[in-house]
């Protein structure tokens, strides 16, 4: 399996504009996070889900943020408009089970810069 | 609430050196411990985990429940160590939700 897989990597855009930030889990998984990483702040939870269903977004930060994972296999994360304080790098990660001591298998983030 | 408090933001030492990464929690059940690392740029990877009582690369932790803490320890640090690390709890009962503390930088100089 190639892992959880993010895209874009990278990216730069203006101040006000939307991202979309694509995640794919691992195929069997049922558990989907995305984490937000700040130098300031460290790794943040923003919203996981587990078989498609949001179980915990108190992380989200605000109502420019937004989550949604249509079916098993895909989710993205949305900044609309988004500011240059949402500049980090956001991790997606996923996991085997819903409970239990399973691992969380991170993807490569996506690095945004917003200016 | 689950918590997990890493205290220092970096800690430089030099080769040979031991290390201790520090990380304490409060949760009011009993956890499950993890220690994620980091390398430059590269996604987290898991770097051991308290029930697993392993040795991961001359690393290892303990959970000491009485100090609620899960410092991690090598006796002697390599330049390859050299990482951000992030030590992270997870409820035992539940869905799975990975708490972790704010992370630190390990720097290991020749």
């Amino acid at each position: 399996d190639a892992g959880v897989i993010q895209s874009p990597r990278h990216e730069v855009t203006e101040m006000g504009q939307e991202v979309t930030l694509r995640c794919k889990p691992i195929s069997g998984h049922n558990s989907l996070f995305w984490y937000r990483q700040t130098m300031m702040r460290g790794l943040e939870l923003l919203i996981y889900f587990n078989n498609n269903v949001p179980i915990d977004d108190s992380g989200m930060p605000e109502d420019r943020f937004s989550a949604k994972m249509p079916n098993a296999s895909f989710s993205t994360l949305k900044i609309q408009p988004s500011e240059p304080r949402d500049s980090a790098v956001y991790f997606c990660a996923s996991s085997p089970v819903t409970a239990g001591g399973n691992t969380i298998y991170f993807g490569e983030g996506s690095w945004l810069t917003v200016v | 609430a689950q918590r997990v408090t890493q205290p220092e933001k970096l800690l430089s030492v030099f080769k040979g050196a031991p290390v201790e990464l520090k990380c304490n929690y409060s949760y009011s059940g009993s956890p499950e411990l993890f220690w994620y690392v980091q390398y430059s740029r590269q996604r987290l990877q898991l770097l051991l985990r308290h029930i697993s009582r392993e040795s991961i690369k001359g690393f290892t932790a303990d959970l000491n429940k009485g100090e609620t803490s899960f410092h991690l320890k090598k006796p002697f640090a390599q330049e390859e160590d050299s990482a951000m690390y992030y030590c992270a709890l997870k409820r035992n009962t539940g869905f799975q939700k990975l708490v972790f503390g704010t992370g630190t930088r390990l720097l290991v100089s020749p």
